[in-house]
């Protein structure tokens, strides 16, 4: 059975980074049909897409225009995991942050289909 | 960036009854759309890709609709774990993949 477990502090102190980890099981992330992503949820902006890292004959990063500047998003293939790192975090950024995979292929989804459990993620002023 | 826009914020269903929800997206998606449900503490779970596509599982009383900027998700008989939250989200313009703000379907 697929699965992503999430780890990482739920509370960040403001001005610090987040990191938070999703470890997969049932997949690969370097597998060649999927890239793997960070997605968060907040009451006051919904559920935005914040970036994703996958594999095509190298590592490929894309992130969201909006934290552009402040994230990272690293693959683990020796832990089969991907990791979110966030700076400079604010209160705005409290959040429930998923990990999720997306099907790449045009002969599935391309929707997320697999999400890990949430991380509420609280950042004190 | 396309915004997505989902109507209404809050739907009162009986149990049994059919649920009608709307999506609207600000320019053409073709049909790469996708909808959620998401109940209270969990993460969302895809039900229907490419507009009117039912995922892995998902039962036969879930149906979608629609093409280019109109979309509608029906529920065709709601059983208790329906009584959840529901995003559309676009995958046809990219950056980024974006949601709607959901639909809430409560009991009446």
């Amino acid at each position: 059975q697929v699965q992503l477990q999430q780890s990482g502090p739920g509370l960040v102190e403001s001005s610090q980074t987040l990191s938070l980890t999703c470890a997969i099981s049932g997949d690969s992330v370097s597998s060649s049909k999927a890239d793997w992503n960070w997605i968060r949820q907040s009451p006051s902006r919904g559920l935005e897409w914040l970036g994703r890292t996958y594999y095509r004959s190298g590592w490929i990063n894309d992130f969201a225009v909006l934290v552009k500047s402040r994230i990272t998003i690293d693959p683990d293939t020796a832990k089969n995991q991907f990791s979110l790192q966030l700076t400079s975090m604010t209160p705005d950024d409290t959040a429930v942050y998923y990990c999720a995979r997306r099907c790449s292929l045009s002969t599935c989804s391309r929707a997320f289909d697999l999400w890990g459990q949430g991380t509420m993620v609280t950042v004190s002023s | 960036e396309i915004v997505m826009t989902q109507s209404p914020a809050t739907l009162s269903v009986s149990p049994g009854e059919r649920a009608t929800l709307s999506c609207r997206a600000s320019q053409s998606i073709t049909s790469n759309l996708a909808w959620y449900r998401q109940k209270p503490g969990q993460a969302p779970r895809l039900l229907i890709y490419d507009a009117s596509t039912r995922a892995t599982g998902v039962p036969a009383r879930f149906s979608g609709s629609g093409s280019g900027t109109e979309f509608t998700l029906t529920i065709s008989s709601l059983q208790s774990e329906d009584f959840a939250i529901y995003y559309c989200q676009q995958y046809n313009n990219w950056p980024p993949w974006t949601f709607g703000h959901g639909t809430k379907v409560e009991i009446k």
